[in-house]
């Protein structure tokens, strides 16, 4: 069965460091999300990519992040200079975006900032 | 009000016993809805759509009522394994974000 795939599994970092989350989405899906959670909270959406380009994106997503399709099958969630708040969960999710727009989730990044 | 909402338990149920339990949404136009069972620190696993004729699939009913704004889970029969936090998920339109409720905690018990 084919699957979202994330790396890495747990991220550790200072403050004010660059990080890059990588995503491989499910292979003939269309539409690309990020979302985080960051412990004890609920899942929070961060960013939609469709089309090489960003479709939808939240508060959260500010200037310090930004996402990229590099290849056509990595999808990459970057954060410019991570902020302790920065901490959490990040969840990777593509579809194929059918009517029902059923997401299926990566495994997730642990993202740690000291 | 939260745009999705859920009692966050826990639901202590018996092992073989049925519990059920709902999710209110506050925006009308929502055009897709699902449970998502999350276990502890894992990604969201996608357990059903829900539709408006309402949907089973094995032990699992769920319910769609788009008049109050809510959505139901039940199931039947329950297993230690059922022992997750279930999301209820919103989602507008096609190729849109996902809107997460904060889960209700079920733990199922010997």
């Amino acid at each position: 069965e084919p699957e979202v795939t994330q790396t890495p599994s747990h991220q550790v970092t200072q403050m004010g460091q660059e990080v890059i989350l990588r995503c491989v989405p499910i292979s003939n899906h269309l539409y690309f999300y990020w979302y985080r959670q960051i412990l004890g909270q609920k899942v929070e959406f961060l960013v939609s990519f469709y089309n090489n380009e960003i479709s939808e994106k939240s508060e959260i997503f500010d200037d310090q992040f930004s996402v990229e399709r590099p290849d056509g099958s990595n999808f990459t969630l970057k954060i410019r200079s991570t902020k302790l708040e920065d901490s959490a969960m990040y969840f990777c999710a593509s579809s194929s975006g059918g009517a029902y727009n059923e997401q299926f989730f990566g495994p997730g990044t642990r993202l740690t900032v000291l | 009000r939260k745009e999705v909402e859920q009692d966050p338990g826990p639901f202590n149920v018996p092992e073989g016993a049925t519990v059920a339990f709902n999710c209110t949404y506050s925006n009308s136009a929502s055009q897709s809805f699902f449970w998502y069972r999350q276990d502890c620190r894992k990604e969201p696993k996608l357990l059903m759509s829900v539709y408006s004729s309402g949907n089973e699939d094995g032990r699992f009913t769920a319910q769609l009522n788009r008049a109050s704004q809510y959505i139901s889970l039940l199931i039947r029969d329950s297993k230690l394994s059922d022992s997750a936090t279930y999301l209820c998920v919103v989602n507008k339109a096609a190729g849109n974000k996902l809107t997460f409720g904060g889960g209700t905690r079920v733990l199922v018990k010997p």
